[in-house]
C-alpha cells in the first residue's frame, strides 16, 4: 500500500546542530508540504513543493529549508537548530491536480536542548 | 494569506448529544475545506471535506456546512461516541489547490459517558 513516512520519529539535538528530518512518500504526489505543531498554534505550513526541483517559502519558514530531487522525498533541515524549533513537524503530500486529500506522515518529535 | 478562526477550543458534550465546531475563513478565493481528526499522539487524519461548489455534505453522523457569502463553515458530529473524543482542525486552501492548507488552531473535543 502507498504511503508517507517520517524519520527519525524522535530526536533530541544540541543549540547550534544541523538537522535532517527525512519524509518519504509512495503515492507519487507531486504536492509535499511540511508542518509544524505546536499547542495553541495548530498546524503551520513551513515550505512546500509542487514538483522535482521545486521548493517554496510557507508561513514560518525562517530557519528551516528544503530540497526536491526526486518525487519521492522532500528532507527539511534545520541549518542550526533553536530552541524555538522544538515542536512536532508533520510531513504531508497530495496530488498536483485540483483540490485534493492531504495524507499526512506519522510525524518527528524533535527537542532542540 | 488565508487566516482560518476556528471555534471553541474545547468542547465537551455528553455522549449521544450532538457537537458543532465552527470555522470562518478570510480568503474569498479559497475553494476547499477538509476536517482533520487527530487522536493523542496520532497524525491528523481527514474525515470529511467539502469544496466551494458544495454548500453540504453529509457522512453517517458526520456533516459539513459552508457558507460562501459569510467566509464560515461548521462540522456537525451527531450522536457523539467516546470514540469521537480527539482534537479536530478546520482548514482552508485557496487558489489552484496546490498550495498547503492553512488550518484553525483545533477544537478539543471531549465525549463525556
Amino acid at each position: 500500500d502507498a504511503e508517507i513516512t517520517q524519520s527519525p520519529r524522535h530526536k533530541i539535538t544540541e543549540t547550534g546542530r544541523q538537522v535532517t528530518l527525512a519524509c518519504h512518500q509512495t503515492w507519487n504526489h507531486n504536492n509535499m508540504f511540511w508542518y509544524r505543531q505546536d499547542l495553541g498554534h495548530g498546524l503551520r505550513l513551513i515550505h512546500y513543493s509542487y514538483g522535482v526541483q521545486d521548493t517554496n517559502k510557507g508561513e514560518v519558514s525562517d530557519g528551516y529549508s528544503v530540497s526536491r530531487s526526486n518525487t519521492e522525498d522532500l528532507p527539511l533541515t534545520l541549518e542550526s537548530a533553536a530552541s524555538s524549533q522544538t515542536s512536532v513537524y508533520f510531513c504531508a503530500s497530495s496530488e498536483a491536480t485540483g483540490v485534493t486529500e492531504a495524507f499526512f506522515g506519522q510525524g518527528t518529535r524533535l527537542t532542540v536542548v | 494569506g488565508e487566516n482560518v478562526e476556528q471555534h471553541p477550543s474545547t468542547l465537551s458534550v455528553q455522549e449521544g448529544d450532538s457537537a458543532v465546531i465552527k470555522c470562518t475563513y478570510s480568503d474569498s478565493a479559497s475553494n476547499y475545506f477538509p476536517w482533520y481528526k487527530q487522536e493523542l499522539g496520532k497524525r491528523p487524519q481527514l474525515i470529511i471535506d467539502i469544496r466551494s461548489n458544495v454548500g453540504e455534505k453529509k457522512d453517517q453522523r458526520i456533516a459539513v456546512t459552508l457558507n460562501k457569502t459569510a467566509k464560515h463553515f461548521s462540522l456537525h458530529i451527531t450522536e457523539t461516541q467516546p470514540e469521537d473524543s480527539a482534537v479536530y482542525f478546520c482548514a482552508a486552501r485557496s487558489g489552484g489547490g496546490a498550495d498547503g492548507l492553512t488550518f484553525g488552531k483545533g477544537t478539543h473535543l471531549i465525549i463525556q459517558p
